[in-house]
């Protein structure tokens, strides 16, 4: 299985202020077509996960462009430009190369 | 609207067969594009994928190893959903269960709301 690990895990942040998390996998996460196979997801508290970015750098639709994603082969970073209360939660990168997809142990973005 | 929608038990008892449906909205399960995931999440486990089912001509399937020999993942196109069954259940089972869509087994962009499920006599 794939190993992926995320830091920090506790991030406490000022509303208006950046936070970055970052991802690092066991192995080079190339090959979703050409493609980093490398997506993050939030998980606000009493929901379901929700995915924020694809192929390492692609917003899904609707996500708003304060959260932007990095990286290729092994690492990777989740930067929010300018945090807002409505962002708290876990965040988890997930690695969609092979089967077990497997994630970081989640990141907690809090409010300061 | 697009959405997945689960239903079954939250309660099971130990040694018996946990059994939910997702339920598609706005899609189809016999998609090209799509494959229809099941994952589960616990305080000690964390987030786990379970398995897949998709249909690229033909119907295929895929499971985690740590519960291949327990699970099955299967498509109802008359119904337009599917369905995960996990059998010989302990209380290690006890979790949310996700159904979810994934994009060409690269993302999941469309998930479920999740059941909790307490495995218990």
């Amino acid at each position: 299985d794939i190993l992926m690990t995320q830091s920090p895990l506790s991030l406490p942040v000022t509303p208006g202020e950046p936070a970055s998390i970052s991802c690092r996998s066991g192995r080079t996460l190339l090959g979703c077509d050409g493609y980093n196979c490398l997506s993050w997801y939030l998980q606000k508290p009493g929901h379901s996960p929700q995915l924020l970015i694809y192929w390492g750098s692609n917003r899904a639709s609707g996500v708003p462009d304060r959260f932007s994603g990095s990286g290729s082969g092994t690492d990777f970073t989740l930067t929010i430009s300018r945090v807002e209360a409505e962002d708290v939660g876990v965040y988890y990168c997930m690695q969609a190369l092979q089967t077990p997809y497997t994630f970081g142990q989640g990141t907690k973005l809090e409010i300061k | 609207q697009l959405q997945l929608q689960q239903s079954g038990p939250g309660l099971v008892k130990p040694s018996q067969t946990l059994s939910l449906t997702c339920a598609i909205s706005g899609d189809s399960v016999s998609s090209n594009i799509a494959a229809w995931n099941w994952f589960r999440q616990s305080p000690s486990r964390g987030l786990e994928w379970l398995g897949r089912t998709y249909y690229r001509s033909k119907w295929y399937n895929d499971y985690a190893v740590s519960v291949k020999s327990r699970i099955a993942i299967n498509p109802d196109t008359s119904k337009n959903q599917f369905s995960l069954h996990l059998s010989s259940v302990t209380p290690e089972d006890t979790a949310v269960y996700y159904c979810t869509r994934g994009h060409r087994h690269q993302y999941f962009d469309l998930w479920g709301r999740g059941t909790l499920v307490t495995v218990s006599s």
